[in-house]
């Protein structure tokens, strides 16, 4: 149980375009929903929180009209990279907790974005 | 800021022989910390947890140990595999859902 899925698992964009990348939560309803970046080589660095129903809640530096992000549902989120730039390409990971006590999180196998 | 770091980055092991991969921590109001496996091209996949009331948890083969007095984690992996080969990231919870992450280590194993 507790998996969560993303789509694509890779793309390659021109620069200039916009880039939708969901995440899924299969078989449990997701609360929450974190969106990650991870440059090669570094860590997860958190860009936004996002709660189903409401605006997401992003991390400083994180430019929110640059990186769209929807939470329609309890099962699904998406972030769209607007505008993309060769600077943008990176591993983009989301995750989702059921809200419950624990706090886990469960995360996405990743989206690798390039920006040609 | 707050940061949560790790000693050393690369580490390589003979397999079979145990490691132990260490985590700092700065904040003192941490009261949940994960550690976590990531493969190449893959999201991170949960190891093992442990909250800020114990010192010690085990599962299998992975055993983390909470130094409170130091902010200090460690993840010991026993008799190691080639399939432990990875990057292990530590990570923190202040209380609220949002995580912080460890810079990372590179584990590899010597077959």
């Amino acid at each position: 149980g507790a998996v969560v899925s993303q789509h694509p698992s890779w793309v390659i964009c021109k620069s200039g375009t916009s880039v939708k990348i969901e995440c899924r939560s299969l078989d449990f309803q997701a609360t929450t929903m974190f969106w990650y970046r991870q440059f090669p080589k570094q860590s997860l660095m958190l860009m936004a929180t996002s709660n189903e129903g409401s605006k997401a809640t992003y991390e400083q530096g994180v430019e929110k009209d640059k990186f769209l992000i929807n939470h329609a549902s309890l099962t699904l989120s998406t972030l769209t990279v607007t505008s993309a730039h060769p600077e943008d390409s990176s591993f983009y990971i989301c995750s989702a907790t059921t809200g419950t006590a624990t706090n886990e999180q469960f995360f996405g196998p990743g989206t690798r974005l390039t920006v040609l | 800021g707050e940061s949560v770091g790790l000693h050393l980055p690369t580490l390589s092991v003979q397999e079979g022989d145990n490691s132990i991969i260490n985590c700092a921590y700065s904040n003192s109001a941490s009261d949940y910390f994960i550690w976590y496996k990531q493969e190449s091209g893959k999201g991170p996949q949960f190891i093992i947890d442990i909250r800020s009331n114990m010192d010690k948890r085990q599962g299998q083969r992975v055993t983390v140990l909470l130094n409170k007095t130091v902010k200090h984690l460690s993840l010991q992996i026993a008799a190691t595999q080639p399939g432990d080969s990875a990057v292990y990231f530590c990570a923190e919870n202040f209380g609220n859902e949002k995580l912080t992450f460890g810079t990372g280590t590179r584990l590899t194993i010597i077959p």
